[in-house]
């Protein structure tokens, strides 16, 4: 069974651009979740699609929006990028509902880099 | 609010030392339990899980018990290796609640 695949794995942007990241789930997953990794903050939870509805979000401003598509697949989209964006993005795509819902499985992430 | 503590690294061990990494939660309701590796320049591996209390999960050497009376899920290897160095996260999950908190990650160095 394929793993969580992320595009791109490297992407570098300029302030005030924008940027859309990709997550295709393991096959019969359809819950995804996003993370924001850097050295100082640690990681932090974005938000998490289930069934294409946001289903939970963390404390990051609207610049920062997401969707999931009927095959479960998600884009995240930051706007009006910032030099503090610069982090690794992690998804993580999980069943979502019924036994063993709650494990999650982490794609290689992509690491943003705003100039 | 929920949270998690990990002990702050970075741990440095010598191979086939005994390794311990502590992690304790705070949580509303019963969450499932959950250590993740993350090797330099990857994502995190799921590495064991515990989903109710007194569970214990397993992997690759390591252990670690779901112990609701001490909020805690401690990390355990009996002998570690060079190759296990890597950073370790502690995290805590509710089914259904779609939302997961982790630990600020523990790096761990083991020297041959």
């Amino acid at each position: 069974k394929a793993g969580v695949t992320q595009t791109p794995r490297y992407l570098i942007k300029t302030r005030g651009q924008q940027v859309t990241l990709s997550c295709s789930p393991i096959s019969g997953h359809r819950s995804v979740s996003w993370y924001q990794q850097t050295p100082g903050q640690g990681l932090q939870f974005l938000f998490e699609y289930f069934s294409e509805t946001q289903r939970n979000k963390g404390n990051f401003p609207g610049r920062f929006s997401g969707r999931q598509f009927s095959n479960s697949r998600s884009e995240m989209n930051v706007s009006t990028l910032e030099l503090g964006d610069s982090a690794l993005y992690l998804c993580a795509s999980s069943l979502g509902e019924g036994q063993g819902a709650s494990e999650q499985f982490f794609g290689p992430g992509t690491r943003l880099t705003v100039l | 609010g929920d949270s998690v503590t990990q002990m702050e690294g970075p741990v440095t061990l010598s191979e086939e030392a005994f390794l311990t990494i502590n992690c304790t939660y705070t949580a509303t309701g019963y969450p499932s339990l959950f250590w993740y590796v993350q090797y330099p320049g990857e994502g995190l591996q799921l590495l064991l899980k515990a989903t109710k209390a007194d569970d214990k999960g397993s992997n690759k050497g390591f252990e670690a018990t779901y112990r609701k009376e001490t909020t805690s899920f401690h990390l355990e290897k009996g002998s570690v290796q060079v190759s296990d160095s890597a950073v370790y996260f502690c995290a805590i999950r509710w089914s259904g609640g779609f939302k997961t908190i982790f630990g600020a990650g523990t790096r761990l160095f083991v020297k041959a």
